[in-house]
């Protein structure tokens, strides 16, 4: 596997509370990405970094918030969780031009 | 605005047979184009991948074919087998996109003995 480990793997939450999703790679890879996946949607970008402190949104970045203070580390952060935030994230890591591999995933319940 | 789409949701194959799997898309931006095999309560697996240079690639039983023109990629596994019972996505990306893809929903696979 790529080294990536994601905490916590299982999360529930009530609406209105902050929750904080930490991604933690031992490849060194540069990029690191935040999908969540949901059923008919596939999975889609919240947020990536492409270096410490570089973050940039994705696709579905509304609700959300990133920060990268150190290269193995990636957090995803839902300031005040909604139900629908009710999802599977899954943090990636790539090298440029080279292909992302996926962590186990956190499946996140808001209740 | 779905870039990148899988219009099969399902798709059931006997154990042997071919399991052709279709991905469509509408960016003619987009130049690298992926595929990604998930099973349940993992993280999706890198499988294959196709540059827009290329019309074919092959890996083992695995081959993506790209189509240009239509917009078009499929992904052919021959012969399928047990273990290839997954849920697949296709990606794509731009040159500009930063290394950002875009996913299809997703096609399930299941092959049956």
């Amino acid at each position: 596997d790529a080294g990536i480990t994601q905490s916590p793997r299982h999360k529930v939450t009530e609406t209105g509370t902050p929750v904080t999703l930490r991604c933690h790679q031992t490849e060194n890879h540069r990029y690191m990405y935040w999908y969540r996946q949901d059923p008919g949607h596939g999975l889609r970008l919240i947020h990536y970094s492409y270096g410490v402190k570089d973050t940039d949104k994705g696709e579905v970045s509304d609700g959300y918030s990133v920060s990268r203070s150190k290269t193995e580390d990636f957090l995803l952060t839902l300031e005040s969780a909604t139900s629908s935030q009710t999802s599977v994230y899954f943090c990636a890591i790539s090298d440029p031009d080279s292909e992302q591999f996926f962590g186990p995933g956190t499946r996140l319940t808001v209740l | 605005d779905q870039q990148v789409k899988q219009n099969s949701p399902s798709l059931s194959v006997q154990e042997g047979r071919i399991s052709i799997l279709n991905c469509d898309y509408t960016n003619s931006m987009f130049d690298y184009f992926l595929w990604y095999k998930k099973y349940p309560a993992e993280g999706p697996t890198f499988l294959i991948s196709i540059s827009s240079i290329k019309d074919k690639n092959e890996d083992g039983r695995f081959t993506v074919f790209l189509n240009k023109s239509a917009k078009h990629l499929s992904l052919h596994i021959v012969p399928s087998q047990p273990g290839d019972s997954a849920v697949y996505f296709c990606a794509a990306r731009t040159i500009q996109g930063a290394q950002k893809l875009v996913f299809g929903q997703g096609t399930r696979l299941t092959i049956n003995p």
